[in-house]
């Protein structure tokens, strides 16, 4: 079955500590996100990427940073510089590079608790 | 970003009854699409429904509909015969070149 995939489902990390959250696509989509969501808000958009090898800046970039080496694969860091990282982190994809009317895909997500 | 303003935190309906949720947006954009997700307890989001901006017939699936006023930049979602299966946080979200969402209403339906 095609889908998006997160990993792990929970995760704890220890203050001034980077840590990975994986995000794994098998829908041959050109476009992937990475959004966080916190309580009473919607999702703030963090990074996206339109195709491989390229990614841009969201709203809430800070202390956050990405990479796309490969279509299918957009790990997401939260680096030591971001100052209230625990929340709840979706992961998202969309057929096209630069189609504003396409439907978003989205993971399970990745909880994120700083200890 | 775009605003994106929902402005009820919750709302509670009776199973088979039907409940409207409002959603406000600000643009100076012409071209843009609205969209509904659902986020259910499993917090897994699906998209409900899609509007494009240029098409004035308001888009319809299955038991939802949506009431789009493009002047007033307001998209308001209806949901019909409600289902217990309906309980989730619906989003309303904007996009133009990305999506921008409103806070999220939590909708329950009591059996």
């Amino acid at each position: 079955d095609g889908g998006i995939t997160q990993s792990p489902k929970y995760l704890f990390r220890k203050e001034g500590q980077n840590v990975t959250l994986s995000c794994e696509q098998n829908l041959n989509h050109d476009a992937m996100y990475w959004y966080r969501q916190d309580p009473g808000q919607g999702l703030r958009l963090i990074y996206y990427s339109q195709i491989v090898n390229d990614f841009q800046k969201g709203d809430i970039a800070e202390g956050y940073s990405v990479s796309r080496e490969k279509k299918e694969s957009f790990p997401l860091t939260v680096t030591s510089a971001q100052k209230n990282p625990t929340a709840f982190y979706l992961c998202a994809s969309s057929p096209g590079q630069s189609s504003i009317g396409d439907e978003q895909f989205f993971g399970p997500g990745t909880r994120l608790t700083v200890l | 970003a775009q605003t994106v303003t929902q402005s009820q935190p919750e709302m509670s309906v009776q199973e088979a009854e039907t409940v409207t949720l409002s959603c406000t947006y600000d643009t100076s954009e012409n071209n843009y699409y609205l969209f509904w997700y659902k986020q259910p307890p499993s917090r897994q989001m699906i998209l409900v429904i899609r509007q494009e901006a240029y098409k004035q017939q308001n888009a319809t699936e299955n038991r939802f509909s949506v009431n789009f006023q493009k002047a007033a930049k307001s998209f308001s979602l209806k949901i019909s015969d409600s289902q217990l299966g309906d309980t989730a946080m619906y989003f309303c979200a904007f996009s133009d070149y990305k999506l921008s969402f409103g806070a999220g209403t939590t909708v329950t339906v009591r059996a």
